[in-house]
């Protein structure tokens, strides 16, 4: 079954203790990108990933880094997290073409206390 | 950060009714646009994804229609179910940005009551 799987889904965590969010997507997409979703602010871009060792930042990028050391792999890392990261965290992924549509994970809920 | 606008925020409609909502994009540099439905507690997932003026898709009792020349995407939905309920996002794509980046509205929130 072509998926986007994300782990873990739910999380609570400490300020300053660094995490990872895994992302992996078995449909062999070039594009994969993280969004953090916000309420009343809709999906807002973090990082984005073209191909294996190609990222870059997306429009909220302060506070995460990427890897992409795999295709079908993006974790998203938060060296120190802090309370305002707070937030319901997408991954997706696509073919690198803009008229193909995104595939999304499950979502992850972090809550930085 | 391009400017991709949803109306209404939300909406409230009796099951049977037929309702619309709009997504307003930069007209210039289009390249697709897409929509996508969100339920509670899933993920996002995608619509319909439209790449020329004038493209009409439909999907069951969901239809969309496309105008890039005044930048403005409709989505209908005849005869509302309560299924229906969920949060409409419409994403926009753009020709000089990075291949397959997306730009996304804040979504249309809609609530069929039975």
């Amino acid at each position: 079954e072509a998926q986007v799987t994300q782990n873990p889904r739910y999380l609570i965590t400490v300020t300053g203790k660094k995490l990872t969010v895994t992302c992996s997507q078995n449909m062999n997409h070039e594009y994969m990108s993280w969004y953090r979703q916000d309420p009343g602010l809709g999906l807002r871009q973090i990082y984005y990933s073209m191909n294996v060792e190609v990222t870059d930042k997306g429009d909220v990028p302060e506070g995460y880094k990427v890897s992409r050391k795999e295709k079908r792999n993006f974790p998203l890392i938060l060296e120190s997290p802090s309370p305002n990261q707070t937030s319901l965290y997408f991954c997706a992924s696509s073919l690198q073409r803009r008229h193909t549509e995104a595939f999304f994970g499950q979502g992850t809920r972090l809550t930085v206390v | 950060i391009l400017n991709v606008e949803q109306s209404p925020q939300s909406l409230h409609v009796q099951e049977g009714d037929s309702t619309n909502f709009t997504c307003s994009f930069p007209s210039s540099n289009f390249y697709a646009l897409h929509w996508y439905r969100w339920e509670t507690a899933k993920s996002p997932e995608a619509l319909f994804v439209m790449t020329l003026n004038g493209d009409e898709k439909k999907k069951g009792r969901i239809s969309a229609t496309l105008n890039t020349k005044e930048g403005y995407s409709y989505l209908y939905i005849k005869g509302s179910q309560p299924e229906d309920s969920a949060t409409y996002l419409c994403a926009f794509g753009d020709r000089g940005s990075t291949l397959g980046r997306l730009y996304f509205g804040r979504g249309t929130q809609l609530t069929v009551w039975p």
